[in-house]
């Protein structure tokens, strides 16, 4: 099986524009569709991100994500940030056994 | 609205099986539409999928937990359940149920319920 390779965590100003990378170690990152689940402090996930670049209804346009077949690599950004964006984001896609895979989370801290 | 509630034990201990369910309120578990799925979190650390089922029976598990793992749908409750057999200190995590999207993705996740292995 892959693995999903995030950094461990990552920090930026409000207002800025900050990219989380999720790396896929074997297979290609095209091959199946990468989602991205946003989990604050004592509270369940939540998707921003679906079928690689998707939102969910309710998730503003400050949240996109795509995906880069050369460095077999899957981002999500998040522009104008705001304190509550503050959390563990998570990456997540599957095999060909439709086995779900999470990626190690990436803790954001906006300061 | 769709709400999923987990249900079970806080505390079992080693060698024996865990069980939890899942109360699903708002949607159908027999609509063809979803998978329903049970997820999971050990203290600090990242999401673990554990498997989902389909509300005609099928299911399809983690690899590394197959051997200890059942997934299994009560249509009349509308409820699914898990159980893991055997389980060690290691299986103490934050267990999730959620809804499964079009295959595709968990657009409903219930609160999270700790489960303890520990004697």
């Amino acid at each position: 099986n892959f693995m999903l390779t995030q950094p461990h965590s990552v920090s930026e100003s409000p207002g800025k524009t900050v990219t989380i990378s999720c790396t896929r170690s074997s297979g290609s990152i095209a091959s199946n569709s990468v989602q991205w689940y946003q989990q604050r402090p004592g509270s369940s996930p939540t998707t921003v991100i679906y079928e690689d670049n998707q939102r969910p209804s309710g998730v503003p346009d400050r949240f996109s994500a795509s995906i880069d077949s050369s460095s077999n690599s899957a981002s999500l950004t998040i522009s104008g940030l705001k304190t509550e964006d503050e959390a563990d984001y998570y990456c997540q896609s599957y095999d060909s056994s439709n086995h779900w895979v999470f990626g190690g989370g990436t803790k954001l801290t906006v300061l | 609205q769709v709400q999923l509630q987990e249900s079970g034990p806080g505390l079992v201990k080693p060698s024996e099986t865990l069980s939890l369910t899942c109360t699903v309120s708002g949607v159908s578990v027999s609509s063809g539409s979803y998978y329903w799925s049970w997820i999971r979190q050990p203290p600090g650390k990242t999401l673990e999928w554990i498997g989902y089922i389909y509300y005609s029976g099928s299911t399809n598990y983690n690899p590394s937990l197959k051997s200890r793992v059942t997934i299994s749908v009560d249509t009349s409750k509308n409820q699914f359940s898990l159980r893991l057999s055997s389980v060690t200190a290691a299986d103490t995590a934050v267990y999730y149920c959620a809804k499964v999207e079009g295959g595709v993705y968990f657009d409903y996740w219930g609160q999270g319920t700790l489960v303890t292995v520990s004697s």
